[in-house]
């Protein structure tokens, strides 16, 4: 089946530290994975996405690395903000035109 | 260019009323999907179009149905509608289903008493 885990659902670090997400999927024939930040009330926004064709792709303070051969993706955010606090949402393409989501992590930067 | 807009933003609906959400965008895109969202599932697919003419259902399209006469609207029809149906739904689009990050509209809120 095509599924999606996301882990930890919540989770709360110090403002300046680091703070990292992390994806598992079920088919090893998903090669798109975009990570989705939404604030509170507001719409789903695409931050950072990554294809199988590669490992890692940084944009500022925001990384995704996959690992297909493990089968997970990680959002790595550094040197967090309080306008990072919202909830994140991974997804994946499994080839077809559906894109399934994880279930959202919140977080809590903590001033 | 105002991307993907939806209207109502909120809808009160008494169990057994129907309704249609509207959904237009005006990027061209040929992709359209709807999706829920419910505390603790994340965002889950209800229907899904490649193009005007065709649609698809995702996970969870029991109780909906859909439509695409024309590249920029996907509405989305609740039939009969019921409080399990109470949620926050979110249209998106973009230029292909495959490979392409979505683009979502503000979302409706939809309550069923």
């Amino acid at each position: 089946g095509e599924n999606v885990e996301q882990h930890p659902s919540t989770l709360s670090v110090q403002e300046g530290d680091s703070a990292v997400i992390k994806c598992t999927y079920s088919d090893s024939a998903s090669n798109y994975f975009p990570w989705y930040k939404q604030e509170l009330g507001k719409r789903p926004q695409l931050i950072i996405d990554i294809r199988s064709n590669v490992g890692e792709k940084k944009d500022q303070r925001i990384a995704v690395t996959l690992n297909k051969t493990a089968k997970h993706f990680s959002l790595h955010i550094t040197e967090t903000q309080p306008e990072d606090s919202a909830v994140y949402f991974c997804a994946v393409n499994f080839g077809n035109e559906k894109l399934t989501f994880g279930t959202g992590t919140r977080l809590t930067i903590i001033p | 260019n105002a991307g993907v807009t939806q209207t109502p933003k909120f809808q009160v609906l008494k169990t057994g009323q129907s309704m249609t959400l509207q959904c237009a965008q005006d990027m061209n895109h040929e992709y359209m999907s709807w999706y829920r969202q419910d505390p603790g599932m994340g965002l889950r697919l209800i229907h899904y179009s490649v193009g005007a003419g065709i649609t698809d259902q995702g996970e969870v399209p029991n109780g909906y149905n859909v439509s695409r006469s024309t590249t920029e609207d996907f509405p989305l029809r609740l039939l009969s509608a019921a409080p399990s149906q109470t949620s926050v739904y979110f249209c998106a689009s973009s230029y292909s289903g495959r490979y392409q990050p979505q683009h979502f509209g503000d979302g409706t809120r939809l309550s069923i008493l």
